[in-house]
């Protein structure tokens, strides 16, 4: 039962450069979420999306971009890294709050670190 | 726009002894509310829910009952393990636009002494 999974689980980017992290879940969800962890601000939204081709911004989007093409993937990109993007990024999934189960579930986590 | 607040941490308690963790917050609705804790390398984890007035989440020997006169959500624990040592965070979900978006307190962490 692999619930929401992350890849990767650390990366070290230069400033500048691109990624996307992968976040993967099993449990046939509407929504899925990409949170940034910073010390002492909690969890901050990114971008999130309600269903399959549909995506919106949270909290703090800039500097990202996100996608979801499938139900069960959602990618967020980094184009140009900077500093200041150094986080634990969270993937989650939920179903809508009117189900039985509305809580998010996470990921482990993405540490990245960009130097 | 809506908002949590949480107790400072860290708090640092002896084996036994009683919890509280404060949270209260501000919304224009009805949220629901909820308690996650973090293991130390892991990721997020419900601890307890509650989703309308009144009502009183519990798991593992943690309760939390839904204030909202006094729009609060206080975690509350009557014997602490060392187990127990963690990152707790208090979040609401605002049900009008039903997106599910979680919005967080800064966590407070709890460590817990022999």
């Amino acid at each position: 039962n692999a619930g929401v999974t992350q890849t990767p689980k650390f990366r070290v980017l230069k400033t500048g450069q691109s990624m996307t992290l992968l976040c993967a879940q099993d449990m046939n969800h509407e929504y899925m979420y990409w949170y940034r962890q910073d010390p002492g601000m909690g969890l901050r939204l990114i971008h999130y999306s309600v269903g399959e081709g549909t995506t919106a911004k949270g909290e703090v989007p800039d500097g990202y971009n996100v996608s979801r093409l499938k139900k069960q993937n959602f990618l967020l990109g980094l184009e140009s890294a900077a500093p200041s993007q150094t986080s634990v990024y969270f993937c989650a999934s939920s179903y809508p709050l009117d189900r039985f189960r509305p809580e998010a579930f996470f990921g482990q986590g993405t540490r990245l670190t960009v130097v | 726009g809506d908002s949590v607040t949480q107790m400072e941490g860290p708090v640092t308690l002896s084996e036994e002894a009683f919890l509280t963790i404060n949270c209260t917050y501000t919304a224009t609705g009805y949220p629901s509310l909820f308690w996650y804790v973090q293991y130390p390398g892991e990721g997020l984890q419900l601890l307890l829910k509650a989703t309308k007035a009144d009502d009183k989440g519990s798991n593992k020997g943690f309760e939390a009952t839904y204030r909202k006169e006094t729009t609060s959500f206080h975690l509350e624990k009557g014997s602490v393990q060392v187990s127990d040592s963690a990152v707790y965070f208090c979040a609401l979900s605002e049900r009008s636009g039903n997106t599910g978006k979680l919005i967080f307190g800064q966590g407070t962490t709890l460590q817990v002494k022999p």
